[in-house]
């Protein structure tokens, strides 16, 4: 069955210091790769997506992620993170030509300490 | 850019009773909504497909006599809870995507049932 598998349910950083938040998939052929935000109460805001090409996808608020077919990854990355940058994060994967359908990670909680 | 809106953000109401809320997409056409519910602390799971001018695609276990759907124009599609019990209490966000471009989903801000 498809699935998006989000290791880590809780990470916390220092403000200023790099972040990676994982993200793997199972699916049969390479899904269309996203990453949302969810602020507390909020619903979600797309911060990059990879369809295809450059296997490093930049997004917006400094984010990028890097495709890596051998590894079935979609990892998130920041060089350095602010304190506003404390959210929940969802990795999703989509069907190829498919019905638009996105199936969720379980997310990551991002911490971030002064 | 484009923008979904949802309504209400919050609703409380009593056991029994029907809630409606409203998914628009404002500056783009949609055939296609998506209609998804999150429990605390959880992640998105897809509730039903709602296509513009015909019936919904609900998911395996989404009971589709409680959760109704209708999708009557290109910018609106609603949802309408009927006989709220506690268990329904839950955080309901909707998708939406521009059907003249390969656009990815864009989301409302959810909204938050209770039911007491």
């Amino acid at each position: 069955a498809q699935s998006v598998t989000q290791p880590d349910i809780h990470i916390t950083v220092s403000e200023g210091a790099s972040l990676e938040l994982r993200c793997n998939y199972s699916y049969g052929a390479t899904p269309y790769l996203f990453w949302y935000v969810q602020s507390p109460g909020q619903g979600l805001q797309l911060l990059l997506k990879y369809f295809s090409g450059d296997t490093l996808v930049q997004g917006i608020k400094g984010f990028e992620a890097e495709f890596k077919r051998s590894q079935s990854s979609f990892n998130l990355r920041k060089p350095s993170v602010h304190w506003s940058d404390a959210a929940e994060y969802f990795c999703a994967a989509e069907e190829r030509g498919g019905s638009e359908k996105l199936v969720f990670g379980k997310g990551t909680k991002l911490t971030v300490n002064p | 850019g484009a923008v979904v809106s949802q309504h209400p953000s919050w609703v409380i109401c009593k056991s029994g009773t029907s809630v409606k809320i409203e998914c628009r997409s404002l500056d783009f056409q949609a055939t296609t909504m998506f209609w998804y519910r999150q429990f605390p602390k959880q992640s998105l799971m897809l509730m039903a497909t709602s296509n513009e001018g015909s019936k919904a695609t609900y998911e395996q276990g989404v009971e589709k006599d409680k959760f109704l759907i209708n999708h009557a124009s290109l910018t609106l599609s609603t949802l309408t809870v009927t006989s709220a019990h506690p268990e329904d209490s839950s955080f309901y966000i909707c998708s939406a995507a521009d059907s003249t471009v390969n656009s990815p989903l864009h989301f409302g801000n959810g909204t938050r049932l209770t039911v007491t």
